[in-house]
């Protein structure tokens, strides 16, 4: 079985511009989650999507935004790119994202650079 | 609230040497608990996990007991190699609906032959 896939890998922007992250879950997958992470913050929970619906968020301003479709693929957007928001994507995908004990499966995240 | 406190790294060890990487947390109710690493250049990896108190999880040598009496979950490997060198992060999730993993800062393992 396919792992977790997440395109691009590496991205280039500059401040004020806007970026559209792609993660493809696990096939039979209904949860995805996704998570930022930095050297200073480490890895922070962004939101969590199943079936379509944003059923998790984390502590991250209105310009950071997801959605998933109906096939379980999901992409995040983050708008008016600060040069902080410069990290590693990592996108997470389990079978039901059930009460805490489901497995979540990493890709290997997409880097992005802002300058 | 949920926090995990993991200690600060780096790790240094010979080969062969054994290895603690100590975890606490902080959780209201019954937390599942993991540890995840992460090697150079990729994303994470579970690497163990448990859902309940005295549960030990255990992988590729690895092993880590749910102590809920000390809110702990150190990881432990008996002879450590020179592949194990990565970041190794624990984390929780609080037990309700939502996958949201609370992560510690994680700790560098750097093993030398």
């Amino acid at each position: 079985k396919a792992g977790v896939t997440q395109t691009p890998r590496y991205l280039i922007k500059t401040r004020g511009q806007q970026v559209t992250l792609s993660c493809s879950p696990i096939s039979g997958h209904r949860s995805v989650s996704w998570y930022q992470q930095t050297p200073g913050q480490g890895l922070q929970f962004l939101f969590e999507y199943f079936s379509e619906t944003q059923r998790n968020k984390g502590n991250f301003p209105g310009r950071f935004s997801g959605r998933q479709f109906s096939n379980s693929r999901s992409e995040m957007n983050v708008s008016t790119l600060e040069l902080g928001d410069s990290a590693l994507y990592l996108c997470a995908s389990s079978a039901q994202g059930g009460r805490g004990a489901d497995t979540q499966y990493f890709g290997p995240g997409t880097r992005l650079t802002v300058l | 609230g949920n926090s995990v406190t993991q200690m600060e790294g780096p790790v240094t060890l010979s080969e062969e040497a054994f290895l603690t990487i100590n975890c606490t947390y902080t959780a209201t109710g019954y937390p599942s608990l993991f540890w995840y690493v992460q090697y150079p250049g990729e994303g994470l990896q579970l690497l163990l996990k448990a859902t309940k108190a005295d549960d030990k999880g255990s992988n590729k040598g690895f092993e880590a007991t749910y102590r809920k009496e000390t809110t702990s979950f150190h990881l432990e490997k008996g002879s450590v190699q020179v592949s194990d060198s990565a970041v190794y992060f624990c984390a929780l999730t609080p037990n309700q609906a939502g996958t949201a993993l609370i992560f510690g800062k994680g700790t560098t393992l750097s093993v030398s032959s």
